[in-house]
């Protein structure tokens, strides 16, 4: 099994739907993150969470929500999809004091 | 190095040869940076990862430097193989706060290795 599983792989959505992507790691990291790709423009970070009573926001947070129901468990929310939240989304998790992250494996969403 | 705009940065070798990709980040506060891998359909990979008092640092057939002075961050692979074909990206975490480990990344470079 995965370190850091992400449900759904892939999600076709309609404009001002609510949509909940999942995430859920074994590692026993106390850091998650959750992260949007678009094509060149890399990683940009849409929440954080250090434990399971913080909740931070990243560089481009408008329009999402998150959830940290365990420490195992990072979800994150759209409340009403639009067409310009279609990207890659990855989930990630840290250690405090080592080295980089752990990605799941993403979910492609589309929001038509 | 960083792109503009929405293509990235290309990189074509032929098996064997030595591949040089390279980053500039932007804070020089910056105390943590790492070199990230990402194949199509996967997740980005941890490659190598170096800190801020270090100029240089090796792995198995990979190379971090860093230069602090102009901000510049290579990642060097030797004997490169097919397999090294992916997209690249340079993270840095921002500063020394209680924010550690919130890594900002690169814009990221496409390898491709041709046999």
């Amino acid at each position: 099994d995965a370190d850091v599983t992400q449900t759904p792989r892939n999600r076709i959505t309609k404009t001002g739907k609510r949509i909940m992507l999942e995430c859920s790691q074994t590692k026993g990291h106390d850091r998650m993150y959750w992260y949007r790709q678009d094509p060149g423009l890399g990683l940009r970070l849409i929440y954080y969470s250090f434990d399971v009573k913080d909740i931070n926001k990243g560089e481009i947070s408008d329009g999402y929500s998150v959830s940290r129901q365990a420490q195992a468990k990072f979800s994150l929310s759209l409340e009403s999809a639009i067409p310009n939240q279609t990207a890659l989304y990855f989930c990630a998790t840290s250690d405090l004091d080592k080295s980089g992250y752990t990605f799941g494996s993403g979910t492609r969403l589309t929001v038509v | 190095g960083e792109s503009v705009g929405l293509h990235l940065p290309t990189l074509s070798v032929q098996e064997g040869d030595n591949s040089i990709i390279n980053c500039a980040y932007s804070n020089s506060a910056s105390d943590y940076f790492i070199w990230y891998k990402q194949e199509s359909g996967k997740g980005p990979q941890f490659i190598i990862d170096i800190r801020s008092n270090m100029d240089k640092r090796q792995g198995q057939r990979v190379t971090v430097l860093l230069n602090k002075t102009v901000k510049h961050l290579s990642l060097q692979i030797a004997a490169t193989q097919p397999g090294d074909s992916a997209v690249y990206f340079c993270a840095e975490n921002m500063g020394r706060d209680t924010s550690y480990g919130k890594l900002t990344f690169g814009q990221g470079t496409i390898l491709t290795v041709h046999p």
